[in-house]
Parts: C-alpha cells; structure tokens; sequence
C-alpha cells in the first residue's frame, strides 16, 4: 500500500525566491513518484515524474525534485519563484508494477510581488 | 493534450437524483480512471477500469457505479446524488511511457448536488 504526506496545505513566497514544496511518501514496493500542478478551474498537468535511474529529476517550468529513498521524501522545488507559479501542487505515489496513483493533500503556492 | 474529454463540465442536480458522468478517449488505452477532488483530501480514486467491462472499486467507491462498454468511453453514475457528492470529478488514463505508466487526467467535472 501507498500514502502520500504533503507538510504545508499552503505555502508562501516572494517573487523571486526560493520555492520548496514537501513530499514523503510510504510505500512497500519502490515507488515511482509524480508532482502535478494544477490551476484554478483546470484539471492536473504533470510537472515531472521518477520512476528509475537519476535521482534528480527536472520537470517543465524549471521545477525539479529530488527522490530520496533513505528519507521517503520527493521534494517539489524551483530557484525563483514566479508569480506565474501560484497554483495548486500534487504529490502522488505508484507501485512500481501498480496502476493506481495514491495523491497526497495538496499544497497551494502563493507568490508575493 | 492526452485526448480525453469528459462531459458535461459542469452540472446541477437535486438530491436523489440520479448523475452520469462520462468520460471519452481518442486513443485505446487500456486503463481509465474516475477521481473526486475535495478540499483538504487531494485526489481519490472512486473506480478504475482495466478493460472492457474490467473494473474494480477505488477508496471511495461507495454511491458510485461505472460502466465500460466500449474502450474510449468510461462512465460514472451517481444512483442517487446526495449532497456529499458535490465535488469536482477527474476522468483520467494511463499511458505507458518510457520507463513504467503515467497518468493524465481531464479537464473535470464540476457536480453541485441541492
């Protein structure tokens, strides 16, 4: 079984600065992890995913995350917050084998100018 | 785009009323699924379907039933709506990609139950 744990149902930052979103996971098979995005009145676009090799991991919109196993985290960041950037983030979980994504509570993002 | 499309987008509908959502692909991909999206509790799986007329219950699958006839459409029906059903239903697919399956979703389905 998988579950997700988002720490921060909203999170705020300036124009400019450094964007951190809080993903752990639990799972008893390797997981393969997603970050969606989703804005107002708009379904979910998928910003980046891992599922083997490379533990960074880049997505669009210079977003990018970083799977680490020893802590079951897949943090969620970018260097420079844009105001473009304020929407509604996902973290979700697979079994490697699974075909059914687990989603965390979400987080949403807003940016100050 | 990942060509799916659900209908209607939004709808109104009064307590005990029966509800179909549905949900079209363009391509056959195997696996569909219906979400509800509700504040404070992400995205949850209501039904999946893994093939025509292969289905199975979600998390929260209790006041829904789902039909799969045909490979590109999936539907959704609330039997008789109740007001806890209000919420924002995802149609989604799974499309094999590279290393393992990624899921891509609809636009949704805004449901008001008075």
């Amino acid at each position: 079984a998988q579950s997700v744990t988002q720490l921060g149902s909203h999170v705020s930052v300036s124009e400019g600065a450094l964007v951190l979103l809080r993903c752990n996971y639990s799972s008893s098979v390797p997981p393969y992890l997603f970050w969606y995005v989703q804005y107002p009145n708009q379904g979910l676009q998928l910003l980046l995913k891992y599922t083997t090799g490379a533990t960074l991991v880049k997505g669009i919109n210079g977003f990018e995350a970083e799977f680490k196993k020893s802590e079951t985290s897949f943090h969620l960041t970018k260097p420079s917050a844009h105001m473009s950037d304020a929407a509604e983030y996902f973290c979700a979980v697979k079994g490697e084998y699974g075909n059914k994504l687990v989603f965390g509570a979400g987080t949403i993002l807003r940016v100050k100018s | 785009d990942a060509g799916i499309t659900q209908s209607p987008r939004h709808k109104v509908t009064e307590t005990g009323t029966p509800v179909t959502l549905r949900c079209h692909q363009t391509e056959n991909h195997r696996y569909m699924y219906w979400y509800r999206q509700d504040p404070g509790h992400g995205l949850r799986l209501i039904h999946y379907s893994y093939g025509v007329k292969d289905t199975d219950k979600g998390e929260v699958s209790d006041g829904y039933s789902v039909s799969r006839s045909k490979t590109e459409d999936f539907l959704l029906t609330l039997e008789s709506a109740t007001s806890s059903q209000t919420s924002v239903y995802f149609c989604a697919i799974s499309i094999a990609q590279g290393s393992g399956n990624t899921i891509y979703f609809g636009e949704g389905s805004w449901l008001t139950v008075v």
